[in-house]
């Protein structure tokens, strides 16, 4: 089983150019979110999805959309990319299960000039 | 509002020399509280996790915390680092699964 799994591990973006981050999971987890990661930090939610079909916002959804059409994937969109979207983005699943635990992507680390 | 709090933004210890790491934590009710490590160019591993009873847990990798209500703290420990041990240590909490709220991390640097 592959996990989580996301594409691509580095991109550089232009200003103003649009890009989809992949994000699937083989867990059948209903849970997904998608983090961003900066320097002294630590990680904050983006997006989150309960389930197929559902999507909500977290911390810091500006300038970001997701969609939930099936349980695998939750790809995030950046529609104008701008500098401060400058970060590394970690998806990561969780179960219903009650543990909480949330499995992690190895990200995707993202340039904007 | 919930916030978790690391202190040490970077520690530096010996190899064979013991760990703390802390974490302080703010939140209306006692929450699940979390220990995650990240290896450079990596994602998020959990180490360990605690929700209820036994205070002192244990993880993966001979890493143990303790929850101390009393000082809302979650501080991570091991007896004896290894090299292999050098990473970021990230503290989370939450209540649900809707909720995580993780600390800024503490870079491990261990010394030969």
């Amino acid at each position: 089983n592959a996990g989580v799994t996301q594409t691509p591990k580095f991109r550089i973006l232009k200003i103003g150019q649009s890009m989809t981050l992949q994000c699937t999971q083989d867990m059948n987890h209903n849970y997904m979110y998608w983090y961003r990661q900066d320097p002294g930090m630590g990680l904050k939610l983006i997006y989150y999805s309960v389930g197929a079909g559902i999507t909500d916002k977290g911390e810091v959804p500006n300038g970001y959309n997701v969609s939930r059409s099936t349980t695998e994937d939750f790809p995030l969109r950046l529609e104008l990319a701008a500098p401060s979207q400058t970060s590394v983005y970690f998806c990561a699943n969780a179960g219903t299960s009650g543990s909480h635990e949330q499995f992690f992507g190895p990200g995707t680390r993202l340039t904007v000039l | 509002a919930q916030s978790v709090t690391q202190p040490d933004i970077h520690i530096t210890v010996s190899e064979g020399a013991s760990l703390e790491l802390r974490c302080n934590y703010s939140y209306g009710a006692t929450p699940y509280l979390f220990w995650y490590v990240q290896s450079p160019g990596q994602g998020l591993q959990l180490l360990l996790k605690y929700f209820s009873g036994d205070t002192l847990v244990q993880g993966i990798k001979g890493f143990e915390a303790e929850f101390k209500r009393s000082q809302s703290s979650f501080n991570l420990r091991k007896p004896s680092v290894h090299w292999s041990d050098a990473a970021e240590y990230f503290c989370a909490v939450g209540a649900n699964n809707n909720d995580m709220r993780f600390g800024a991390g503490t870079r491990l640097t261990v010394k030969p």
